[in-house]
């Protein structure tokens, strides 16, 4: 079966830094991904991984560890405007997109 | 501008109809998909269609058809066999030709069950 699982919900401080972690169980792999939603939107792109390690885009980041079956996404400097949930998503050996349940983060001042 | 148009926004059904929602891409993509989104839930994958004239289903493809007759359209048919519609439904595409090609949303659609 597949299999994608990440908390229901964070909170942090504004400035702060938060790590939204995701690990999965899929028949095959071909990537990893992780989207933006703010409610009543759709999700928006924020990054890919394929092979293991870190990719860095501005104030996130996203990791991944292929053995592990676990990927993390990390905030920095969290603002005020990152309060929205944070899809996983997993395509495995055909072109579909698996998601997550979502994380719901929380930013506060 | 290149993207994808889903419409209508907000859709209301009575019971026992048929409702079609549109979606359309400019972007040239070989592969579009349909989500369906529960409040506070993720996105449940319903039909996806790879190439023009052929789609498979997705988890959750009971109560709704779907057709793709040209490669920039992929109209969604939710039936009066889907007992529980009322969700936030959305269209998606990406070009499949290399696994890391990202997937790209429509603004969605509402349907609510009157």
């Amino acid at each position: 079966g597949q299999n994608i699982d990440q908390p229901t919900e964070m909170t942090a401080t504004e400035g702060a830094i938060v790590q939204i972690n995701c690990t999965y169980q899929t028949s095959g792999f071909n990537g990893l991904f992780w989207y933006q939603q703010h409610a009543g939107e759709a999700p928006t792109f924020l990054s890919y991984n394929v092979l293991d390690g870190l990719e860095e885009k501005g104030r996130f980041s996203s990791f991944l560890s292929r053995s592990k079956g676990y990927s993390y996404l990390l905030l920095k400097e969290l603002q005020m405007k990152d309060s929205a949930s944070y899809l996983c998503a997993v395509k495995g050996a055909t072109n579909k997109l698996i998601f997550g349940t979502g994380t719901l983060l929380a930013v506060q001042p | 501008d290149g993207g994808i148009t889903q419409s209508p926004k907000y859709l209301f059904r009575k019971e026992g109809q048929n409702v079609t929602l549109s979606c359309e891409q400019n972007l040239n993509h070989d592969a579009m998909y349909w989500y369906r989104q529960d409040p506070g839930q993720g996105l449940r994958l319903i039909y996806y269609s790879q190439i023009v004239n052929d789609f498979q289903k997705g988890d959750i493809a009971e109560g709704y058809s779907v057709s793709r007759e040209k490669k920039e359209s992929f109209p969604l048919t939710v039936t009066s066999a889907q007992k529980n519609p009322t969700a936030f439904y959305l269209c998606a595409s990406n070009q499949q030709l290399s696994s890391g090609n990202t997937i790209y949303f429509g603004e969605g659609s509402w349907l609510t069950v009157v």
